[in-house]
């Protein structure tokens, strides 16, 4: 099984839906976990982290599920701003070591 | 505040020739990173450091070197390119090992 595994998509949605991503994990042992959003052609940056009684911030929720091991990303009223791609990463241990993995990215298109 | 530098943007290289990529933060951060990006790969850990004179191997560290001489600066080596260098290079730097991370603009690199 994967460390962190993400449905690749793509998702295309049309302007003013709700969407929702699903992330899963292999380690119950981690304990951060984040979205990351990726425009074409730039580098990863800071969406949102997620904390276990989940969070909101505007248009955007996060949610963690320890028993089922995954978290998602919820997205309402969507914008043509919001087309880019998701990453979905997890704290885990590499020989003892913290570090962190990402997914692949699950690919979002806001259809006007 | 720059944030994460990396240059150059672009190169080309021929097989066999060697290039230096330079990441550089502003940011204090202990911990560095160098990330390859290939389509349906998600961001593969090539080498990390923990601190100034320190580096450790991630998860694709076969053909680079890496050294970190300065705190601010991450340096990123390959001796003799090889086409499967080609690649989107991305550095990253954090606050700790699982804590986010902030990541340059990149540097596409093409090896023929």
């Amino acid at each position: 099984r994967k460390e962190v595994e993400q449905d690749p998509g793509p998702f295309n949605v049309p302007e003013g839906a709700t969407v929702a991503f699903n992330c899963t994990y292999s380690n119950s042992a981690s304990q951060s976990f984040f979205w990351y959003r990726q425009d074409c052609r730039k580098e990863p940056k800071l969406l949102m982290s997620v904390y276990s009684s989940g969070n909101e911030d505007g248009r955007f929720t996060a949610q963690l599920n320890r028993a089922s091991q995954y978290i998602s990303l919820l997205i309402r009223d969507s914008k043509l701003s919001d087309s880019a791609t998701y990453l979905c990463v997890v704290e885990g241990e590499d020989f003892g070591n913290e570090k962190l993995t990402f997914g692949t990215g699950t690919r979002l298109t806001i259809i006007p | 505040n720059a944030g994460v530098t990396q240059t150059p943007k672009f190169r080309v290289l021929k097989t066999g020739q060697s290039m230096t990529l330079l990441c550089a933060q502003d940011m204090n951060h202990e911990y560095m990173y160098w990330y390859r990006q290939d389509p349906g790969m998600g961001l593969r850990l090539i080498h990390y450091s923990v601190g100034e004179g320190t580096t450790a191997k991630g998860e694709v560290p076969d053909g680079y070197n890496v050294s970190r001489l300065k705190k601010q600066n991450f340096l990123l080596g390959l001796e003799s390119a090889a086409p499967s260098q080609t690649s989107v290079y991305f550095c990253a730097s954090s606050y700790s090992l699982s804590s986010t991370q902030y990541f340059g603009p990149g540097t596409r690199l093409t090896v023929l």
